[in-house]
C-alpha cells in the first residue's frame, strides 16, 4: 500500500541548530513530493515541492528539501533554526501513477525551537 | 488576495443538528477537497471533487455530503452532527487533482459538537 511516513512525531531543536525533518514514502513510480507548514491555528501553506528536475529543492524560510530516489526519501532541512519556526510540518506525496492519483499524507512533526 | 475562504471559523454545535461549513475559492481551480485533522491522527479526507459538478468519496465519508455546483463553492454538509464529528476542518483546492503545483488551504473551521 502508498504510504508516507515521518520519523518523529515530536523534533525539538535549540536555536540556531540545524533543522532535520524526515520524510519517507512507499512507491515505484516517481512521485511528486511537497512539505507543508502548519503554523498554530492556520490552514497549511506550501513550503516547497518537487516535481522534475533538480533533486535538491528550496522553499521558503530557508527550508530545502532533497529527492533521493534510491531511498525514497524527502528529507526537509535547514542550517539554521529561528524561533518563528515552531510549527506542524507535513509531508505529503502525490503517487501520481496514470489516472489514479492520490495525495497521501505523513501525520506530521511538530518542531520546536528552543532558546 | 487570491485564496480560499472558509466559514464559520469555529462553531459549538448541538448533537443532532445538520450544519454546512462553507469554502470559497477564487483561484478558478479545478479540484477542491475537505479534510478533517484531528491530533495523531493527520489529515484525512472526506470528499473531493475534481471539477463542477463531480464529487467523490475520501476516507472518511459517513456522516459528510458535499456538493460542487460550480467551480467556486464547495460546501460540507453534516446531516445530523454527532460529537465524532469534532474536529478542525479544512477546505482546500488545486489546478486538478493530482497537480504539481499543490494544494491551497483555507484556514479551517473548529467544530465542536456537544
Amino acid at each position: 500500500a502508498q504510504s508516507v511516513t515521518q520519523l518523529g512525531s515530536h523534533v525539538s531543536v535549540s536555536e540556531g541548530a540545524l533543522v532535520l525533518l524526515r520524510c519517507n514514502y512507499s512507491s515505484s513510480v516517481p512521485p511528486y513530493l511537497f512539505w507543508y507548514v502548519q503554523y498554530p491555528n492556520q490552514g497549511l501553506q506550501l513550503l516547497l515541492k518537487y516535481t522534475t528536475g533538480a533533486t535538491l529543492v528550496k522553499g521558503i524560510n530557508g527550508f530545502e528539501a532533497e529527492f533521493k530516489k534510491s531511498e525514497t526519501s524527502f528529507h526537509l532541512t535547514k542550517p539554521s533554526a529561528h524561533m518563528s519556526d515552531a510549527a506542524e510540518y507535513f509531508c505529503a506525496v502525490n503517487f501520481n501513477a496514470g489516472n489514479n492519483r492520490k495525495l497521501i499524507w505523513g501525520l506530521g512533526t511538530s518542531l520546536a525551537v528552543n532558546p | 488576495i487570491a485564496g480560499i475562504t472558509q466559514a464559520p471559523t469555529s462553531q459549538i454545535l448541538a448533537a443532532g443538528r445538520r450544519m454546512t461549513l462553507r469554502c470559497t475559492q477564487d483561484m478558478r481551480h479545478n479540484a477542491m477537497y475537505w479534510y478533517r485533522q484531528d491530533l495523531g491522527l493527520g489529515l484525512r479526507l472526506i470528499h473531493y471533487s475534481n471539477t463542477a459538478g463531480t464529487t467523490g468519496k475520501g476516507e472518511v465519508p459517513d456522516g459528510y455530503s458535499v456538493s460542487r455546483a460550480n467551480t467556486d463553492d464547495f460546501p460540507l454538509t453534516l446531516a445530523s452532527a454527532v460529537p465524532s464529528q469534532t474536529s478542525v476542518y479544512f477546505c482546500a483546492s488545486s489546478r486538478d487533482r493530482g497537480s504539481p503545483y499543490g494544494y491551497t488551504f483555507g484556514s479551517g473551521t473548529r467544530l465542536t459538537v456537544v
